[in-house]
């Protein structure tokens, strides 16, 4: 089975700021990563995955993800928050089925993030 | 390309009816995965679709049924509706391989009163 904890539901962070948010993924196979962000009223958009190329994924907007086995982890961040990076973000992981093609995305309880002047 | 587009935007039920819910997928994709996503809460998977067979279910109960239709097309089906069947059913599209990205649709808004 493959789970995604999410640690802390909500993110405040200043305008400029660092973006910090935490994820970290029990899988029993070699999983793949990814990070959805959720604007209001709106679907899932993709802003990264890791799917065992580079464990250093750089994503949209000036996000990225480092992959650590070691520390089961997937934490994005960004160097400087903007008032447009307003959103709710979700860590999902998934991993091949027994026919090896696409499976099902499990995903974390989310993290909304504020971004203040 | 028009993305991934679900119908109908929102919609208002009574206990114990019947909804369909529609997806068409994202142009070049052959696989449709349901998720129900609760306020505030991350989405569950519901199913999966691949030539038109369901390929994989999560723990979701018999009320819950899909379909997928020759031109990828998929229906979602929620009978006996419950209070808590209220959420937001979001559809994806992707090719099917292992890894692909899902393309996710804006969601169909269910209330049930």
């Amino acid at each position: 089975a493959q789970s995604v904890t999410q640690l802390g539901s909500h993110v405040s962070v200043s305008e400029g700021a660092l973006v910090l948010l935490r994820c970290n993924y029990s899988s029993s196979v070699p999983p793949y990563l990814f990070w959805y962000v959720q604007y209001p009223n709106q679907g899932l958009q993709l802003l990264l995955k890791y799917t065992s190329a580079a464990t250093l994924v750089k994503g949209i907007n000036g996000f990225e993800a480092e992959f650590k086995k070691s520390e089961t982890s997937f934490h994005l961040t960004k160097p400087s928050a903007h008032m447009s990076d307003a959103a709710e973000y979700f860590c999902a992981v998934s991993g091949p089925d027994v026919t090896g093609t696409a499976s099902k995305l499990t995903f974390g309880t989310g993290t909304r993030l504020q971004v203040t002047l | 390309d028009a993305g991934v587009t679900q119908s109908p935007t929102h919609l208002i039920k009574t206990r114990g009816q019947q909804v369909t819910l529609r997806c068409s997928p994202k142009s070049g994709h052959d696989t449709v995965s349901w998720y129900q996503q609760a306020l505030g809460q991350g989405p569950q998977f519901i199913f999966q679709y691949y030539e038109e067979e369901e390929r994989q279910r999560g723990n979701f109960p018999d009320r819950f049924s899909g379909h997928q239709f020759p031109n990828y097309s998929s229906e979602l089906n929620v009978n006996a509706l419950l209070l808590g069947d209220s959420a937001l059913y979001l559809c994806a599209s992707s090719s099917g391989l292992a890894g692909a990205e899902q393309f996710f649709g804006p969601g169909t808004r269910l209330t049930v009163l």
